[in-house]
């Protein structure tokens, strides 16, 4: 069965960077899109970014241009995200996601705050 | 600009139907879109993909309860025979690129 699994979210400061992974099973990694969509404490979901199965064609949302960067790794069924210069706005469970998302990670939890 | 535009609450009762509406913006009513739901303290579940012709396709263990429908550049989803862990939020989403509705919150009472 498909299965996202998130992980590396967690507690920075301000101005801080953090990556966060996203490990795939269950179906064939390469042959999809995939996605970054966040949800902050009590509201709505945000979609952050997304990148073509090959990795050639990427979207970021305006919000994180600039400070995030997506990545994947066919050859390890991994997905990426570099998050720098952090804000306190960032604060949000970050969630990844297949395709035009048909299927849904865990989530992990990213707290931007001194 | 490619907008969704929901109701941000819902309700009705045990037993009866609900139908949710999730609306394009002008320029943009050929678009397919997905529902997916939130219960409370969970992350999203992919609902169904709903075209603009009404045909759609849902996710893995979807109930028969949960249809989707299309008129003009209105999607609904119609969820019948309301359990109490319905009670979520339902947010509808499509690729252009990627736009989340606000979200309905549906209470069941």
């Amino acid at each position: 069965q498909v299965q996202l699994v998130e992980s590396g979210g967690g507690l920075v400061k301000p101005g801080g960077s953090l990556r966060l992974s996203c490990a795939a099973s269950g179906f064939t990694f390469s042959d999809y899109y995939m996605s970054w969509i966040r949800q902050a404490p009590g509201k709505g979901l945000e979609w952050v970014s997304y990148i073509s199965s090959s990795g050639s064609t990427i979207y970021y949302a305006d919000s994180v241009k600039g400070r995030f960067t997506i990545s994947r790794d066919n050859a390890k069924n991994s997905l990426y995200l570099q998050m720098n210069s952090l804000r306190a706005e960032d604060t949000a469970v970050y969630y990844c996601a297949r395709g035009k998302i048909d299927y849904w990670g865990q989530g992990t939890l990213v707290t931007v705050s001194s | 600009q490619l907008v969704l535009t929901q109701s941000p609450s819902a309700s009705a009762s045990l037993g009866a139907s609900v139908k949710l509406t999730c609306t394009l913006s002008s320029g943009h009513s050929s678009y397919a879109i997905a529902w997916h739901q939130q219960q409370p303290e969970k992350g999203p579940r992919y609902l169904m993909k709903l075209n603009s012709d009404g045909s759609h396709s849902k996710g893995d263990g979807i109930p028969d309860r949960f249809s989707g429908s299309s008129s003009g550049a209105e999607r609904y989803l119609t969820i019948s025979s309301l359990q109490s862990e319905d009670e979520a939020d339902y947010y509808c989403q499509t690729w252009g690129p990627g736009v989340f509705g606000g979200g309905t919150k549906l209470t069941v009472l």
